[in-house]
């Protein structure tokens, strides 16, 4: 099963402020079909996941572009800028180009400073 | 507009059945695959299963042998049973149909 390592845990930001979560896959997520299913979810207290970004780099329906992700292979990055309070909750990196399983990322914790 | 909602006891004694449905309403079960995702307490997600829009199931490997998914078309329900629980199985389960969620359904095993 392919292994995401997701850094930070935790994450401390100013309001306003930048801030990257790295995840890193333990095989290349390429798929054979050329693309690559690494999807970005938040989980806000209380709340089930909510899609951000997938396929890398492609912002879900009404996802602000404050937020934007990149990478390739087995090395991605989720960015956000101009930090919110919105934006407070636990993200999660997901693979699903070697599905089954899927697999997530351990968390990591964005709060505020 | 897709929804998913999971049903369920909140409260399983160990070693019993937990039995789970996810009632799903605006896509088609025939069309569309819906795994089963599991959270303890303050942990991260697990996936659990899927049944394929085809009616197959695969499963974690970590949990195979207790686990069973199944779904009745005619109601597009999703159903989970997974057996011998025991007090680390305490969680929140969800269903999902990427990118969509249920609100997940608590799940505590306890005497």
């Amino acid at each position: 099963d392919v292994l995401m390592t997701q850094t930070p845990v935790s994450l401390p930001v100013s309001l306003g402020g930048q801030v990257s979560i790295s995840c890193r896959s333990s095989q290349s997520l390429v798929h054979s079909d050329g693309n690559t299913y690494l999807h970005w979810y938040l989980q806000k207290p209380g709340q089930s996941p909510q899609l951000l970004i997938y396929r890398v780099s492609n912002r879900f329906s009404g996802v602000p572009d404050r937020f934007s992700g990149s990478g390739s292979g087995t090395d991605f990055t989720l960015k956000i800028s101009r930090v919110e309070p919105e934006d407070l909750g636990v993200y999660y990196c997901l693979q699903s180009t070697h599905f089954p399983p899927l697999t997530f990322g351990s968390g990591t914790k964005l709060e505020i400073k | 507009q897709v929804q998913l909602k999971e049903s369920g006891p909140g409260l399983v004694q160990p070693s019993q059945t937990l039995s789970l449905t996810c009632t799903v309403s605006g896509l088609s079960l025939t069309s569309n695959s819906v795994s089963w995702i599991r959270q303890p307490p303050g942990k991260g997600l697990e996936w659990m299963g899927v049944i394929w829009s085809n009616g197959g199931t695969d499963y974690n490997s970590a949990i195979k042998s207790r686990l069973s998914i199944s779904r009745d078309t005619s109601k597009s329900q999703v159903f989970l049973k997974m057996n011998s629980l025991q007090t680390e199985d305490t969680a929140m389960y969800f269903c999902a149909r990427t990118p969509y969620w249920g609100q997940g359904v608590m799940v505590t095993v306890s005497s």
